[in-house]
């Protein structure tokens, strides 16, 4: 059974604090993405990858940045927390980009204060 | 800048009603996709359409493509509480990407 998986469910941090979230998948998919939800929004990507060390920015890269030195784990690094990142984050994998057929994880609602 | 608009965003309805929901674009999709998302899960993909005017059936759920694939809708015959979560549509922008609509936030009452 094809699966997702988030180091956190809930996250609660500080402002200006270093925050970590992983992702592992265990499909052997190149592609990993980053979303965050919010009421009335959506899911925007943040960041994507397609292969092991290479990254591409999404729609709100702005404040984030990422890691993937393994194919099964995609990390997202907020350098410096901001109360505005306060959201549901996201991870998902696709065997294929293009086909629409991505495989979410459970999410991490992270809070900054 | 593709958009994909969702209505309505909220439905509230009693188990044994139908419901239709729309996802809106005034761009052509080569494809659409919808997931439902469960409260305190990830989204959960429910089908993919693409060639326009198509109809796919998922038991009591029935997606439809428009002819010019520029929107879809999902219908659902009898709703059951099970049934409740949120909607998403969404379509590959061309660059190996997808958009997501805000989506639907669907409740079934007992």
């Amino acid at each position: 059974d094809v699966k997702v998986t988030q180091s956190s469910r809930y996250l609660v941090k500080r402002t200006g604090e270093k925050v970590f979230l992983e992702c592992v998948q265990d499909m052997d998919h190149e592609n990993m993405f980053w979303y965050r939800q919010d009421p009335g929004l959506g899911l925007r990507l943040i960041y994507f990858s397609y292969d092991v060390k290479m990254k591409e920015k999404g729609d709100i890269p702005e404040g984030y940045s990422v890691s993937r030195e393994k194919k099964e784990r995609f990390s997202l690094i907020l350098e410096s927390a901001s109360t505005n990142q306060t959201s549901m984050y996201l991870c998902a994998s696709a065997s294929n980009p293009g086909d629409g057929e991505q495989y979410f994880g459970p999410g991490t609602r992270l809070t900054v204060t | 800048t593709q958009l994909l608009e969702q209505s309505p965003q909220f439905l509230s309805i009693q188990e044994g009603e139908n419901l239709t929901v729309y996802c809106n674009s005034s761009s052509v999709f080569s494809s659409l996709q919808w997931y439902r998302q469960e409260p305190g899960e990830g989204p959960v993909l429910l089908v993919t359409v693409v060639t326009g005017g198509e109809v796919k059936k998922l038991k009591r759920l029935t997606f439809q493509f428009g002819d010019a694939r520029k929107d879809s809708s999902l219908h659902i015959t009898a709703a059951q509480p099970g049934d409740t979560g949120l909607y998403l549509c969404a379509g590959e922008d061309g660059y190996n990407k997808l958009i997501f609509g805000a989506g639907t936030r669907l409740a079934v009452h007992p």
